[in-house]
């Protein structure tokens, strides 16, 4: 059974640009959430999907956006980049929600120039 | 306060030893508790999930949940140095998210 597939693994933006990064969950899977880790603030919760809608949202500007598809795979786009924006940027799958068990994929390392 | 608060490491133990990881958490409501384990430069993994007070004990791992105390941990035995990594835990906060805690760098010494 494939793991939880994210792309691209690194990228390098530079700031004011946008970017899209992709996840695609553990098959059966229909919770997808993002997180944002950094050395100084730990894993950050940034939002979670189930079925296409957004259940949850953590405390992080506008900039940062998401959706789901209808095959559960999920995209998170950060708008007008920030040097503090670079980041391993981790998306987690769950069968349902997130009170049971959410398997991380190998996350995109974000790094604004 | 944090949601979830790990002990400050980072933790240094020798081959064979117990290793004692805690945290605590400031929701009541929170019902569910993950302990991830990560190694540098990789995505966290996880590896015990605990739900009910007591503890929960899966080969050399064993978790530990007290609601009443707020207080979860994660004991490893016969610790090795492949054991050596960032121990995260997290917790089933307000809303179904996962908060997690700052991590605590553990270091078996063979």
């Amino acid at each position: 059974k494939a793991g939880v597939t994210q792309t691209p693994r690194y990228l390098i933006k530079t700031r004011g640009q946008q970017v899209t990064l992709s996840c695609s969950p553990i098959s059966g899977h229909r919770s997808v959430s993002w997180y944002q880790q950094t050395p100084g603030q730990g894993l950050q919760f940034l939002f979670e999907y189930f079925s296409e809608t957004q259940r949850n949202k953590g405390n992080f500007p506008g900039r940062f956006s998401g959706r789901q598809f209808s095959n559960s795979r999920s995209e998170m786009n950060v708008s007008t980049l920030e040097l503090g924006d670079s980041a391993l940027y981790l998306c987690a799958s769950s069968q349902t929600i997130m009170n049971t068990e959410a398997f991380f994929g190998q996350g995109t390392r974000l790094t604004v120039v | 306060q944090k949601e979830v608060e790990q002990n400050s490491g980072p933790l240094s133990v020798p081959e064979g030893a117990i290793a004692s990881l805690n945290c605590t958490y400031s929701d009541r409501g929170s019902q569910s508790f993950f302990w991830y384990r990560q190694y540098s430069g990789k995505s966290p993994e996880l590896i015990m999930f605990i739900y009910s007070n007591g503890d929960k004990e899966d080969g050399r791992f064993t978790a530990q949940l007290n609601k009443a105390s707020q207080y979860v941990s994660l004991l490893i035995r016969d610790s090795q140095p492949s054991d050596s990594a960032t121990y995260l835990c997290a917790g089933e906060t307000s809303g179904s998210r996962l908060t997690f805690g700052e991590g605590t760098q553990l270091t078996v010494n063979p």
